[in-house]
């Protein structure tokens, strides 16, 4: 157990609507990374948040957005949904520059 | 020049054998090398890593390569087991500040025969 939560750990919906993945870091970590893993485009970085602040954007669609709460905990809210955003998406977390813990992931279905 | 390339994508190896996963990178300004493990259903989780002010480093049954002047390293696991079965992502960061997003490679599916 990495110490990252993140919910719902599976998500089913249609095309065009909207979900909101919520992720918690581990006690004390600053920082939540974003990443989507799909079969074709392995995984890709998405976004990443420090202490509530945006400090660096991936490949990351403009359907997509995230926030950090002042709590640390971070959502990615991913809109107007496509057949193509199915896939995992984990977020992770650290205090610093190097390792970073991965949560288990939610997977998102869109039909 | 992000890119971060690794193969093979898959291996098979026999229990006991030794596994060897290759990578290789461009951008001189990564300065922190990771190998992460995953199974399936699970995140990824760390394995071991490596700075470039090293040339190799040992975990264990796992040893990091790492060959500066060619942009490459490599995962070496001995005596492999039916447990090492897993997904293996090779992966590079500037760790500058805290801005550490990881580029990782397509991943490696390893299949350790018993």
């Amino acid at each position: 157990d990495s110490g990252v939560t993140q919910t719902p750990k599976h998500l089913i919906t249609a095309t065009g609507q909207r979900v909101t993945l919520r992720c918690s870091p581990r006690s004390g970590d600053l920082s939540v990374y974003w990443y989507q893993q799909s079969l074709d485009q392995g995984l890709q970085f998405l976004i990443q948040y420090y202490n509530g602040e945006e400090r660096a954007k991936g490949n990351i669609l403009e359907r997509f957005s995230a926030q950090q709460f002042p709590d640390l905990h971070s959502e990615l809210n991913l809109s107007s949904l496509e057949l193509g955003d199915s896939a995992l998406y984990f977020c992770a977390s650290n205090r610093g520059p190097g390792e970073q813990f991965f949560g288990p992931g939610t997977r998102l279905t869109v039909l | 020049q992000q890119q971060v390339k690794q193969s093979p994508q898959s291996l098979i190896v026999q229990k006991g054998g030794i596994s060897i996963i290759n990578c290789a990178y461009e951008n001189t300004a990564f300065d922190y090398f990771p190998w992460y493990q995953q199974f399936p259903g699970k995140g990824p989780a760390l394995l071991i890593a490596i700075r470039p002010d090293v040339s190799e480093k040992k975990e264990g049954r796992f040893t990091i390569s790492f060959n500066k002047s060619a942009k490459q390293f490599s995962l070496h696991i001995m005596d492999s087991q039916p447990g090492d079965s897993a997904t293996y992502f090779c992966a590079a960061t500037t760790g500058s500040g805290n801005t550490g997003k990881l580029i990782f490679g397509q991943g490696t599916t390893l299949q350790v025969k018993p």
